[in-house]
């Protein structure tokens, strides 16, 4: 069965500070990984996927499949980063999407 | 293009009673998901649907659930005498296929049961 844990459910830093969300997940597969995030009052939405390689606002994520992670980076963290932030993993048949539990993510000024 | 229509956006129930919850997926999509999302917890599979298909209800519980999308209107989950513990909210997506990994989201629907 497959899996995503992020195992924090909060995460504060303040503006301008390296901030980390983690990421793991157990799938016996080739897996394909995504970053979403929900701003305050508005829709979840695709932040980015592994696979484009791609930097999103300032965001970046590395498989890593040794350890089986897929931990999402920014270096400088900026106010309007505060949002809810899921890891989600989709199954090689392609049918639907497994998500983490999510992390919060403050940024203080 | 107005995105994923969820309606309606809170319900309340009291316990036994039916819960119907409607999605419009975006136009030109033909691939429907519905979430649940307990209180303090993640979002979680229940269903994947083309039109007239259920795909993989994997996630749905066996009795009380289900789900469909006709070949005209908005898909719809719908619970049957309703518990305490379907108290969540509910969240549908949309795909234009199968497989791209890009789920458009809905605002959700939130079901309170008294």
């Amino acid at each position: 069965a497959q899996r995503v844990t992020q195992p924090e459910k909060l995460l504060s830093v303040f503006k301008g500070a390296p901030v980390e969300l983690k990421c793991n997940y157990s799938y016996s597969g080739s897996p394909e990984l995504f970053w979403y995030v929900q701003y305050s009052r508005q829709r979840l939405q695709l932040l980015l996927r592994h696979i484009s390689r791609e930097s999103i606002k300032g965001f970046t994520a590395d498989l890593n499949k040794g350890e089986t992670s897929f931990h999402l980076k920014k270096p400088f963290a900026q106010e309007e980063d505060s949002a809810m932030y899921y890891c989600a993993l989709e199954s090689n048949a392609g049918n639907m999407l497994t998500f983490g539990g999510g992390t919060r993510l403050m940024v203080k000024p | 293009n107005a995105g994923v229509m969820q309606n309606p956006r809170h319900l309340v129930r009291r316990r036994g009673q039916e819960a119907r919850l409607r999605c419009s997926p975006m136009k030109g999509h033909s691939h429907v998901y519905w979430y649940r999302q307990l209180p303090e917890e993640g979002l979680k599979f229940m269903v994947y649907l083309q039109k007239e298909n259920i795909i993989d209800e994997s996630g749905m519980p066996k009795e009380r659930f289900s789900a469909e999308f006709p070949k005209e209107g908005p898909s719809i989950l719908r619970i049957q005498q309703v518990v305490r513990g379907d108290s969540a909210a509910y969240f549908c997506a949309s795909s234009p296929g199968q497989g791209t990994g890009e789920l458009f989201f809905g605002e959700g629907s939130r079901l309170t049961v008294l």
